[in-house]
Formats: structure tokens, sequence, C-alpha cells
């Protein structure tokens, strides 16, 4: 089944615990992204990725790493987590960025909660 | 900002009507996409529309996109309880952006 995972789908951590978020997708896909999601603020993109080893900064990326060495994962990195990045996050990807956007398939999302 | 703006922020009707949303933009696009999601779950395609359409239909869905005025509209028809859900409009040019989407209940 083509799909997009993330691992954890709840995590509860404390300030300053780092912290890496899974993705991974099956689907072959080169375009992959990373979202976060909060109340009255909507998605707002983090990073993503075009293709391996090429990452960029999305809207919000301070606070946060990730890395592309394989096509198929795509993890997110919170290497000194803080209570203002408690919100739930979403992995997607898309076969490739022709210079604008495709249909992005999402996963089920991850809910972080930084105590 | 490219940012898509839907309206209404939220809409309440009963199983069997018709339900129309609203995107507006700033930006030229090269195309639109809506989106649902179910609460708190990660969001489902619905629909593309390119640039140089002006309508399109999938099943119950219904999207217009008129770019003169920088704006898409979404019709779901005779809608179901199942309906219910956000709904989002994603422009991309050189940058994907979400709007903080339209929430809609359908009541049985």
């Amino acid at each position: 089944e083509a799909q997009v995972t993330q691992n954890p789908r709840y995590l509860i951590t404390v300030t300053g615990k780092k912290l890496t978020v899974t993705c991974s997708q099956n689907m072959n896909h080169e375009y992959m992204s990373w979202y976060r999601q909060d109340p009255g603020l909507g998605l707002r993109q983090i990073y993503y990725s075009m293709n391996v080893e090429v990452t960029d900064k999305g809207d919000v990326p301070e606070g946060y790493k990730v890395s592309r060495k394989e096509k198929r994962n795509f993890p997110l990195i919170l290497e000194s987590p803080s209570p203002n990045q408690t919100s739930l996050y979403f992995c997607a990807s898309s076969l490739e960025w022709l210079g604008f956007g495709l249909e992005q398939y999402f996963g089920p999302g991850t809910r972080l909660t930084v105590t | 900002s490219q940012q898509g703006e839907e309206d209404p922020q939220a809409l309440s009707i009963q199983e069997g009507e018709n339900a129309t949303m609203n995107c507006s933009y700033k930006t030229s696009i090269n195309n639109l996409q809506w989106y649902r999601q179910n609460s708190g779950r990660g969001l489902v395609h619905l629909i593309l529309i390119r640039s140089n359409e002006r309508e399109k239909h999938s099943g119950r869905l219904r999207v217009t996109l008129d770019t003169s005025k920088k704006s898409s509209s979404l019709l779901i028809t005779a809608s179901r309880a199942a309906d219910t859900a956000s709904y989002f409009c994603v422009t991309s040019g050189s940058r994907l952006t979400f709007g903080e989407g339209t929430q809609l209940t359908v009541n049985p």
C-alpha cells in the first residue's frame, strides 16, 4: 500500500531533550516536506527536500533540522526542543517538484508536547 | 505571500444540502489544490486544478478557478455526514502555501 509513515505518533518530552521524528514513504517520491499545524495558524512548512541530499528551509525552520540521505526517509530533528514547538507535525511527499507543487501524500501526523 | 485564504471559516449544513467553500490568493499560481482533513489526522488530496483550467469535477466535487479574481471555489453536492472535516486550499507557485481551512459540519 502506498503510504507515508511517521513515528512516533504521540510524544511527550521535556525541554532540551533531543528527539527525532521519522518519516518514510514507499512511493519513490522525490519531494518530501515537513509541516506543523497550530490552531489559528494553519499548516506551515518547516523544511522540504527536492531530492536526496537536497534540503531547504520552509517558512518556520528555526529550531529544526532535517536530513535526506535516502530517497525514502526524511527525519525531522529537534536538537533542543522548547515548549513553543508543541504542535501537530505532518510529513508529506509528492512525486517531484516541477517548479511548482503536485499532489501531496500526507502521513498520519505526530502530536508532540514539550513540557 | 501566496497564502490561500478560505472563506467561510466554518460552515454548518444539513445532510443532502450543497456546501460551497471559497479560497482567495494573492499572487500568480501554477495550480491550486484542495485537501480534506478529518480531525487531527493527515490531509487527503481531493482535486488539483491547473491555472489554465476554469472548472473541474470529481464525483460530488466541483472546483472552479478564476485567475483574474485570484479565487477558487469548492462545491460539495449532496453532502453526507462523512464529509464533516476541514477543507484547505493550497496554492502552488514557487512555494506551496496552505490556508487555514474551512471547518465543514454536515448534520445528519
